[in-house]
């Protein structure tokens, strides 16, 4: 069966460092969302690709944070630097549609640990 | 921006017993799903409502969307340990014209054996 792959699972840094997660999509799927998810919270939607284009990134904190998807396939979700308040876990998921009823397909996601 | 509340937060249950968990909001939504979320792993869509009124049931789990689409609930019947995880609702609205999801903080739901 089709998955979100993410990696890495897990990435220990000290603040100030830049770290990089990646995710490749369920093929297809032509609409990726990076979410954030602090521990014990629901996910909170940093960025939304449609294709290589960003639809939406009003929560998406600039200063530090970074996403592409060039080839409108894979994506990039970069901190740089990182800060402690960043420790959270780093969800992609997918969609085939954007209809309003289109289920998304979460990765494992990507936890991160700033020290 | 659309809020979404999750109640109750946490629930401890023993195995056998039913529960309702909570999900409430201001806004219309034109959809509304639930997920289910096991520790160190994504969402994975449990259901979608859509229709106001609508009762979906899958096999224990049963889910409500509330007539005005503002609320809905899911209902489990003789829960069972391997329920045990986060239950995540999630309204679908249109943001910067285009679909989004945003989710409520969830209900943590442990069944104890």
């Amino acid at each position: 069966e089709a998955e979100v792959a993410q990696s890495p699972r897990y990435k220990i840094t000290e603040k100030s460092q830049a770290v990089a997660f990646w995710c490749d999509p369920i093929s297809g799927h032509a609409t990726l969302y990076w979410y954030r998810q602090i521990l014990g919270q629901g996910p909170e939607l940093l960025v939304q690709f449609q294709d290589e284009s960003v639809v939406d990134d009003s929560q998406l904190p600039k200063d530090r944070f970074s996403a592409e998807r060039l080839k409108g396939v894979d994506s990039t979700l970069k901190i740089q630097p990182a800060e402690l308040g960043d420790s959270a876990m780093y969800l992609c998921a997918s969609s085939l549609i954007r209809a309003l009823t289109g289920e998304l397909f979460f990765g494992e996601g990507s936890r991160l640990t700033v020290l | 921006t659309q809020l979404l509340e999750q109640s109750p937060q946490f629930l401890s249950i023993q195995e056998g017993e039913n529960l309702t968990v909570y999900c409430n909001s201001s806004s219309v939504f034109s959809s509304l799903q639930w997920y289910r979320q096991e520790p160190g792993e994504g969402p994975v869509l449990l259901v979608t409502v859509v229709t106001g009124g609508e009762v979906k049931k899958l096999k224990r789990l049963t889910f409500q969307f509330g007539d005005a689409r503002k609320d809905s609930s899911l209902h489990i019947t003789a829960a069972q340990p391997g329920d045990t995880g986060l239950y995540l609702c999630a309204g679908a609205g249109s943001g910067a014209g285009s679909y989004q999801l945003t989710f409520g903080k969830g209900t943590k739901l442990s069944v104890i054996p």
